[in-house]
């Protein structure tokens, strides 16, 4: 497709549910980014991936958070028991290649109770 | 101190007016992005640059890497330019966000 695409659009989870978002990046782009936005303008990367492979993964929070992007499928980030803090919109973005602009998804908003 | 810093975080402006918006940073970087967050939420990528000028309609960008500093500047502005604009910082891997700029153009 010619846009990012990510559901779900809005996801509420119990604290120590599990949360799965997904993203489809735009044909033809190699590299995927994860995003979180805790509050209204704050951005922390997450993980970036060049096709199925990670490429980084340095801003992860590794005991509860996996993501995956596998041939064929959207990628996926997932975590595991969700706390209070995770309540963020998550964003999707990607590129052709590395020095490309990244293209953002519209966002899943996760609301942890 | 943060990697990247926006001024101003605030700017309210009338409609018209000749508007800057100024992202430092501390890092070694490839290139840097201006980003539009719109009151929704969504995300659109304004620029990608690393070196020189770029413009698109009103917009206007730039960067100084010898000083690390860009600008983003909007001429004529509208209020329909009301929105958060973000300066990102790519450095080897990974995009460093500022905090951003919430703009505010009154008519």
């Amino acid at each position: 497709g010619e846009e990012v695409a990510q559901t779900p659009k809005h996801l509420v989870r119990g604290e120590g549910q599990k949360a799965k978002l997904y993203c489809a990046p735009i044909k033809g782009h190699s590299y995927v980014f994860w995003y979180q936005q805790v509050l209204k303008n704050e951005f922390k990367f997450l993980i970036s991936f060049q096709n199925e492979n990670v490429f980084d993964e340095t801003g992860m929070p590794k005991e509860r958070f996996s993501a995956k992007c596998l041939p064929n499928s959207p990628c996926s980030l997932e975590i595991q028991a969700t706390k209070l803090e995770d309540s963020a919109v998550y964003f999707c973005a990607s590129s052709r290649d590395r020095s490309y602009e990244q293209y953002f998804g519209p966002g899943t908003r996760l609301t942890v109770t | 101190k943060n990697e990247v810093e926006q001024s101003p975080q605030n700017l309210t402006a009338q409609e018209g007016e000749f508007i800057t918006i100024n992202c430092s940073y501390s890092v070694g970087i490839s290139a840097l992005h201006w980003l539009q967050q719109h009151p929704g939420g969504g995300i659109v990528s304004l620029f990608m640059l690393s070196s020189g000028k770029k413009k698109h309609g009103r917009l206007i960008a730039t960067i100084n890497i010898q000083e690390k500093h860009s600008s983003l500047h909007i001429t004529a502005s509208h209020p329909r330019d009301s929105a958060v604009y973000i300066c990102a910082v790519d450095g080897l891997r990974k995009l460093v966000f500022g905090a951003g700029t919430i703009l505010r153009v009154k008519s």
